[in-house]
């Protein structure tokens, strides 16, 4: 199947940086990405919709300004957390939409993740 | 809105026996189903994925359902191993692409 990763795989940075974690899509062109974060022992929530050349779609409750999404290529979508504080820690996970020849083919493929630990 | 429900939240059997794990969303509408497992502090891994047109997929000891006028999917895990102890996670693929996730089964299977 189609190969989706993500980089870095594990980060740990001090409060009030900003991190920039990278999801590629490997052998397919991916004109909509996902971004998931997964808190401790929940389950993962939606944060934004990437897509390519236009303005990322945010859900409701997250922060544009500091969930920063650029996808820039058909291939690459980068989520950067700014300034990024304790409450921020999590598991993120971005998702490459392969909408094949249409219809039920429509598929997800999802990166390993990355885990964003700010002290 | 789409809502998924995973049943039970928490699942422990010793090895060697058969099991079901639920999966149940509110919106018939959907492109496919997706089942994972996800190990501690781990990314997930793709189980098994079954398309709105079909009923059923297998693979090895796994097989899971999908009943999608009722809503429901089942994942089967034949013969269990300490080595299946995971969270299993269903995760329906529905308009704009995106996925609506339940919040895991969590099982653990003893030696």
């Amino acid at each position: 199947g189609a190969v989706v990763s993500q980089h870095p795989s594990w980060v740990i940075c001090k409060s009030g940086t900003s991190v920039k974690i990278e999801c590629r899509s490997l052998d397919f062109q991916a004109t909509t990405m996902f971004w998931y974060r997964q808190f401790p022992k929940q389950s993962l929530m939606l944060m934004a919709t990437s897509n390519e050349g236009s303005k990322a779609t945010y859900e409701q409750g997250v922060e544009k300004d500091k969930f920063l999404i650029n996808h820039a290529s058909l291939t690459l979508s980068t989520l950067t957390v700014t300034s990024a504080h304790p409450e921020d820690s999590s598991f993120y996970i971005c998702s490459a939409r392969d909408p094949g020849s249409g219809g039920n083919l429509d598929t997800q493929y999802f990166g390993p993740g990355t885990r964003l630990t700010v002290l | 809105k789409q809502e998924v429900t995973q049943i039970p939240a928490a699942l422990s059997v010793p090895e060697g026996e058969n099991l079901v794990l639920n999966c149940s969303f509110t919106d018939s509408a959907i492109y496919n189903l997706q089942w994972f497992r996800q190990d501690p502090g781990k990314g997930l891994t793709s189980l098994l994925l079954i398309q709105s047109s079909q009923r059923e997929q297998t693979s090895g000891r796994l097989n899971a359902s999908l009943d999608k006028s009722s809503g429901r999917s089942t994942l089967y895990i034949a013969a269990s191993q300490p080595g299946d102890s995971a969270t299993y996670l269903c995760a329906v693929l529905a308009g704009a692409g995106k996925s609506t996730f339940g919040d895991g089964t969590t099982l653990t299977v003893k030696p």
